[in-house]
């Protein structure tokens, strides 16, 4: 069975730095890409950036490059997502999701983790 | 940036068919998925391919996509579809973008 379990919610005050997990299993996780997508409270689904755990290779859309580093670790099939200096504007869930392949150029996210909630205040 | 647009609401009465729509450029070039997200849960896929359904999706969900539009519609709509529903798509191979969601009320 294909399961993504991420950690669990975090609070933090502006300006501290946090890094969030998200461990694939029941697949082969290094040959998958794993997005992360944020929901601000209220709103809609935002593709961040994601990785492909086999070589690392990461790629970002550009409102997130720079704000956040998506990483991963293959030997324990796991990808991180970090802040260096978080704010308030931060505060979200935050889900990953693998990428599954479907032939040519046919992508779906079919498996998604449960969330990790992220509040961030002073 | 590539931009998909979806209405933001849509109410249905239970047994009709709702018809939630997408639209970007040339979105009928690119391949589109559906989502569904109930209230307190995490997204699950609906549709992908513009119109296969995933083991496990009843048959009811289908999908369509030409020119500048896709389209999921739910036929025999039922209490428990009551959703929030985003279409997503791909800017190149590995950019991915989301509709803006459109919550769909059974009542």
């Amino acid at each position: 069975e294909v399961q993504l379990v991420q950690s669990g919610a975090e609070v933090k005050k502006p300006g501290e730095s946090l890094k969030i997990s998200c461990k694939g299993s029941g697949y082969n996780v290094a040959d998958h890409w794993i997005a992360w997508v944020r929901q601000m409270p209220g709103k809609g689904l935002e593709w961040m950036g994601m990785i492909y755990p086999a070589d690392s290779d990461t790629r970002y859309i550009p409102s997130f490059q720079g704000q956040v580093t998506i990483s991963a670790d293959r030997s324990t099939s796991t990808a991180y997502l970090q802040w260096s200096s978080l704010k308030a504007s931060d505060t979200a869930m935050y889900y990953c999701a693998r990428r599954g392949f479907y032939g040519g150029h046919s992508f779906a996210f079919d498996f998604w983790g449960q969330g990790t909630m992220v509040t961030v205040s002073s | 940036s590539y931009e998909l647009t979806q209405p933001p609401s849509l109410s249905v009465s239970p047994g009709q068919t709702a018809t939630i729509t997408c639209s970007g450029h040339n979105l009928g070039d690119n391949y589109v998925c559906w989502y569904q997200q109930r209230p307190g849960q995490s997204p699950i896929l609906v549709i992908y391919q513009n119109n296969r359904r995933p083991s496990g999706i009843p048959e009811r969900f289908s999908g369509s996509s030409s020119g500048n539009t896709a389209t999921l519609t739910i036929s025999g709509t039922q209490a428990l579809d009551e959703s929030d529903y985003y279409c997503q798509a791909w800017d190149g191979l590995t950019s991915g973008v989301f509709g803006g969601g459109t919550k769909l009320t059974v009542l």
